[in-house]
């Protein structure tokens, strides 16, 4: 059962434009969340994470906004450059269970940023 | 060099074969993944260490075994392949208590079973 949901395999937008890739998770213990990227022949690389005690974190043109009700968190990036077309994959963390370190990854959704 | 050093880059193997994953790093993290990437599967754990003495199991453990010989090297080892191994593998370290958080990962291992 996936704990970790990018139900949308693929995005693509316009150069300038705004990017948003979603996820959802199913764990309400999940208390630290993680957004990476991926270049093709290259492992991921961490972006920008957000603990459960905050709504938002931003760094400089990536945002990630957490809605814990929903148990949903979006990755922002404005403006969007051809240089973000990757695989972006969500990932969460149950810090506060002492299984700390073991990252749960969604699907992985593939963004186009068209020049 | 880089910080995680999977080997082989690449391999193609025989249903059956015995073959052994390998996977070094000069981070000095004492915790170390093994993770594989399917399409529409995206990245799931197989076997993770917290430290030399532990190994745990991830969510996809059956058909693989790993070692840890160091607190730099984890490997990777399928008994018997089969095709459905067939996959991108990752090695990843992270440290206890780091602040900023998150994985290092190495380049990937491609493996194809016939």
């Amino acid at each position: 059962d996936q704990q970790v949901k990018q139900n949308s395999p693929s995005l693509s937008v316009q150069e300038g434009r705004i990017s948003i890739l979603n996820c959802d998770y199913t764990n309400s213990m999940f208390d630290y969340f993680l957004w990476y990227k991926k270049y093709p022949a290259e492992g991921p690389t961490f972006l920008i994470s957000i603990s459960s005690i905050k709504d938002k974190n931003e760094d400089g043109r990536f945002t990630v906004f957490l809605n814990k009700s929903a148990k949903h968190l979006s990755l922002h990036i404005v403006p969007s450059q051809p240089g973000d077309s990757a695989v972006y994959f969500c990932a969460a963390d149950d810090r506060g269970s002492g299984n700390t370190g073991k990252l749960i990854f969604g699907q992985g959704t593939t963004l186009q940023v068209k020049p | 060099d880089a910080d995680v050093t999977q080997t082989p880059r690449n391999r193609i193997t025989k249903t059956g074969k015995r073959i052994m994953l390998e996977c070094s790093q000069t981070k000095g993290h004492d915790r170390m993944y093994w993770y594989r990437q399917d399409p529409g599967l995206g990245l799931r754990l197989i076997y993770y260490s917290f430290d030399v003495k532990d190994i745990n199991k991830g969510e996809i453990s059956d058909g693989y075994s790993v070692s840890r010989q160091a607190q730099a090297k984890f490997s990777l080892s399928l008994e018997s392949a089969i095709p459905n191994q067939t996959a991108l593998y990752f090695c990843a370290t992270s440290a206890t208590g780091q602040g900023a958080y998150g994985y290092t990962f190495g380049s990937g291992t491609r493996l194809t079973v016939v």
